[in-house]
């Protein structure tokens, strides 16, 4: 079964450190999408992005944060200088096309720890 | 007011019980509605869509109702592997499908 890979499963950086992180969505999807889930707290929408452009992103997503597709399949976000509240699992999901009833699968999630 | 709001758990039943979960939405314009699940500190994965006339996966029932802007997920004859957190989620048709996500609900299933 075709999965969303999210690498790596854990990174660990020191406060105001530049972090990538990476996600291979499933092949044939078209839309991507990245979210955080802050420890005990809720699932929160980062961001979208279709046709290499960004289609929303919410007010998390501040001049810190930034998106990128490089290649065909590797589908990033960066974080240029990190604080301690960007401590947080970082979730990427895909889905086949941006429709509201279509569904978006996740990959497992990096953990990041922003000591 | 919250855009989803879930009950607040958590919840713990003996193996074999019916559990509901509730939810409301506070967007009339929302379109789609999902139930995910959540293991602890893996990835949300989907559990069942939610249509306006109902519907059902073996043990599990969801329903909408658009005019008082609530879901529900029923769970019967529950297994101990049906302990997780329940997650309601909603989308709007015109944000380009982001998933509007609930705090989440908790379920233990004891034997």
């Amino acid at each position: 079964e075709p999965e969303v890979t999210q690498t790596p499963s854990h990174q660990v950086t020191q406060m105001g450190q530049e972090v990538i992180l990476r996600c291979v969505p499933i092949s044939n999807h078209l839309y991507f999408y990245w979210y955080r889930q802050i420890l005990g707290q809720k699932v929160e929408f980062l961001v979208s992005f279709y046709n290499n452009e960004i289609s929303e992103k919410s007010e998390i997503f501040d001049d810190q944060f930034s998106v990128e597709r490089p290649d065909g399949s590797n589908f990033t976000l960066k974080i240029r200088s990190t604080k301690l509240e960007d401590s947080a699992m970082y979730f990427c999901a895909s889905s086949e096309d941006g429709a509201a009833k279509n569904i978006q699968y996740f990959g497992a999630g990096t953990r990041l720890s922003v000591l | 007011r919250k855009e989803v709001e879930q009950d607040p758990g958590p919840f713990n039943v003996p193996e074999g019980a019916t559990v509901a979960f509730n939810c409301t939405y506070s967007n009339s314009a929302s379109q789609s509605f999902f139930w995910y699940r959540q293991d602890c500190r893996k990835e949300p994965k989907l559990l069942m869509s939610v249509y306006s006339s109902g519907n059902e996966d073996g043990r599990f029932t969801a329903q909408l109702n658009r005019a008082s802007q609530y879901i529900s997920l029923l769970i019967r004859d529950s297994k101990l592997s049906d302990s997780a957190t329940y997650l309601c989620v909603v989308t709007l048709n015109n944000q380009g499908g982001k998933l509007i996500f609930g705090q989440g609900t908790e379920l233990s299933v004891k034997p």
